[in-house]
């Protein structure tokens, strides 16, 4: 089975800080790790993925994640917040047999003090 | 490209009561997956249909059951409604033909149902 789990669940960073969002997985076969963005009252959009490869993966709105297999994580990270950043964050896991199902993380709402 | 969408947008209903919800994936995408949203639970898969057939299923009671149609059009239904089934239910669609992954769900909107 998998799993996601996003360390804390509101996250508050300066207008121009770095925002570091959290994410640990645990999956018994190779994993693909993806990051998703919810605005409210809109769906999900994807922010970027790690299926193979390079391990820092980058992705739309200057958002980046580095998979580290022997930390089990996959954080994201923006160097410089901007107000628009404000949404709430999900990580998501799915296995690599051609399974769509995404097991999400309970999601990071991230706000942006000016 | 026409991104996902999802009918109707906003639902009410009442116990007991019965529901269909519709999702139009984008054009040329075959697999269609259902994800349901609540605040304590977050987001939990539904299924997922591919070329009308169901592929992978989650953890959820029979009530709630899904199609595929050809145009790759899916319906999920749920029957008997509950209280605790009020979410936003979403739905996804990707190119994921089989034995690959890792492909990019695309999310509509989503169908905010509430039951009363």
């Amino acid at each position: 089975a998998q799993s996601v789990t996003q360390l804390g669940s509101h996250v508050s960073v300066s207008e121009g800080a770095l925002v570091l969002l959290r994410c640990n997985y645990s999956s018994s076969v190779p994993p693909y790790l993806f990051w998703y963005v919810q605005y409210p009252n809109q769906g999900l959009q994807l922010l970027l993925k790690y299926t193979t490869g390079a391990t820092l993966v980058k992705g739309i709105n200057g958002f980046e994640a580095e998979f580290k297999k022997s930390e089990t994580s996959f954080h994201l990270t923006k160097p410089s917040a901007h107000m628009s950043d404000a949404a709430e964050y999900f990580c998501a896991v799915s296995d690599n047999f051609g399974n769509e199902k995404l097991t999400f993380g309970t999601g990071t709402r991230l706000t942006i003090i000016p | 490209k026409a991104g996902v969408t999802q009918t109707p947008r906003y639902l009410i209903k009442t116990r007991g009561q019965q529901v269909t919800l519709s999702c139009s994936p984008i054009s040329g995408h075959r697999s269609v997956s259902w994800y349901q949203q609540t605040p304590g639970q977050g987001l939990q898969f539904l299924f997922e249909y591919f070329s009308e057939t169901q592929r992978n299923k989650g953890n959820f009671p029979g009530r709630f059951s899904g199609r595929q149609f050809s145009n790759s059009r899916s319906e999920m239904n749920v029957s008997t409604l509950e209280l605790g089934d009020s979410a936003l239910y979403l739905c996804a669609s990707s190119q994921n033909p089989p034995g690959t992954g890792g492909f990019e769900q695309f999310f509509g909107p989503g169908t905010r149902l509430t039951v009363l």
